[in-house]
């Protein structure tokens, strides 16, 4: 089955430093990729998704991510992060079912 | 457009009782889908539908009932609640099943179960 991993599950940072959340999935066959934000108190929303084509993909924010197919890899990035980018982020993997998998989450303190 | 709604927002069962979270969407979406969110387990895919009068099971569905009666609706029922079973829930729809869509998530339902 189907597995997404987030080795990072807290991450503290200042303003303006610069971020990178890992992911990893297990399926060797074609994937698409998301990455999900969910402010306190709010419901999830999509941050940005990768289906095929160029391999760095600019999302909402100022975020952008990097598939690597040969890594099975799918890493989140921002050259410098705001208080408000504190969060929990979810890296969610589908496979050719219809069952979207995702990641234990990482949780994102950002202190002013 | 509503997007998904869900409720109740907050429900407080004790075990053995049954109850169903409700789900709707108003975007005509053919994929629709619940998750429950527990701490350090991220967001684990329960039941999802793939249209009216498909179900299929997720990673977690043991101890939940779905159907699809319509293509709005899409509730979740909990036939005899357990601890286990305390969680956020989550909605969500997507225009259809394939992964080119995005999926819609509604703002969780919070059980606990005494």
């Amino acid at each position: 089955a189907q597995s997404v991993s987030q080795h990072n599950h807290h991450v503290i940072l200042s303003e303006a430093a610069s971020l990178e959340l890992g992911c990893n999935y297990s399926y060797g066959g074609t994937v698409n990729l998301f990455w999900y934000v969910q402010y306190p108190g709010q419901h999830l929303q999509l941050l940005l998704k990768y289906f095929s084509g160029d391999p760095l993909v600019k999302g909402i924010k100022g975020f952008e991510a990097e598939f690597i197919k040969s890594k099975f890899s799918f890493n989140l990035r921002k050259p410098s992060v705001q208080w408000s980018d504190t969060a929990e982020y979810f890296c969610a993997v589908k496979d050719s079912s219809y069952k979207l998998i995702f990641g234990s989450g990482t949780r994102l303190l950002v202190r002013p | 457009n509503a997007g998904v709604t869900q409720t109740p927002k907050f429900q407080v069962l004790k075990t053995g009782q049954s109850m169903t979270l409700q789900c709707a969407q108003d975007m005509n979406h053919e994929y629709m889908s619940w998750y429950r969110q527990d701490p350090g387990m991220g967001l684990r895919l329960i039941h999802y539908s793939v249209g009216a009068g498909i179900t299929d099971q997720g990673e977690v569905p043991n101890g939940y009932n779905v159907s699809r009666s319509t293509t709005e609706d899409f509730p979740l029922r909990l036939l005899s609640a357990a601890p286990s079973q305390t969680s956020v829930y989550f909605c969500a729809s997507s225009r259809d099943g394939t992964g080119f869509t995005e999926q819609y998530f509604g703002p969780g339902t919070r059980l606990t179960v005494t």
